[in-house]
């Protein structure tokens, strides 16, 4: 079963261009957490969001919790090539937040 | 830091030999996982362990599926026999775990066909 889902699952937009990725979930979680992978690496952390509400940037990236911390979204202003990957989120529960359960995933491709 | 190492990168092997899968956690870490992914079912969490006890095995598929850490520097997942279904990049990741979060950092996986 998978807990969370993300959308869409393939979105492939022009240099430039803003998106938003989404992350929904029926289970609550203690943390939320996007990654990003690229083609022969693991994930990389991209942040984490612990608060209802919570709303983190990082550059052009945004992030933000749901207010019932059931769902993310990740939204890219002005996207660039570079920001091409697989972005994955990924629900924290446990003590440290360590027990992860990572989403469908959404391969991005931006073209030049 | 070197990072979360893992070996071998890629193993082609044949159905029914045995798989040894190898990872070297950061240095002070106190938490390592091991994660498989495939196209069709994403990123799964296999087991995990914390001070090297494993905490949580549930995400194990079944009986062939091993994992040993017998330092805080190594750990191995071990598939006995290997069947085709068992390809797909494994990845081991170690974290330093607090009550106040944790980061979990990624090897670059191992990809392992079975033919």
């Amino acid at each position: 079963t998978q807990l969370l889902e993300q959308s869409p699952q393939f979105l492939s937009i022009q240099e430039g261009e803003n998106l938003t990725v989404y992350c929904n979930s029926s289970s609550v979680f203690s943390s939320l957490q996007w990654y990003r992978q690229e083609p022969g690496e693991g994930p990389v952390l991209l942040v984490t969001v612990v608060t209802g509400g919570e709303v983190k940037k990082l550059k052009r990236l945004t992030f933000q919790f749901g207010d019932a911390r059931k769902d993310s979204s990740l939204h890219i202003t002005a996207a660039q090539p570079g920001d091409t990957g697989l972005y994955l989120c990924a629900g924290g529960k446990g003590f440290g937040n360590e027990k992860l359960t990572f989403g469908t995933g959404t391969r991005l491709t931006i073209i030049p | 830091d070197a990072g979360v190492i893992q070996s071998p990168r890629h193993e082609v092997t044949e159905m029914g030999q045995e798989v040894t899968l190898r990872c070297k956690p950061i240095s002070g870490h106190n938490s390592l996982f091991w994660y498989r992914q495939t196209m069709m079912r994403g990123l799964e969490l296999l087991i995990y362990f914390n001070n090297n006890v494993p905490i949580d095995d549930s995400g194990m598929p079944e009986d062939r599926f091993s994992a040993k850490m017998p330092n805080a520097s190594f750990s191995t997942l071990k598939i006995q026999p290997s069947e085709p279904r068992d390809s797909a990049v494994y990845f081991c990741a170690s974290s330093l775990v607090r009550s106040s979060g944790n980061t979990i950092y990624f090897g670059e996986g191992s990809w392992l066909t079975v033919v």
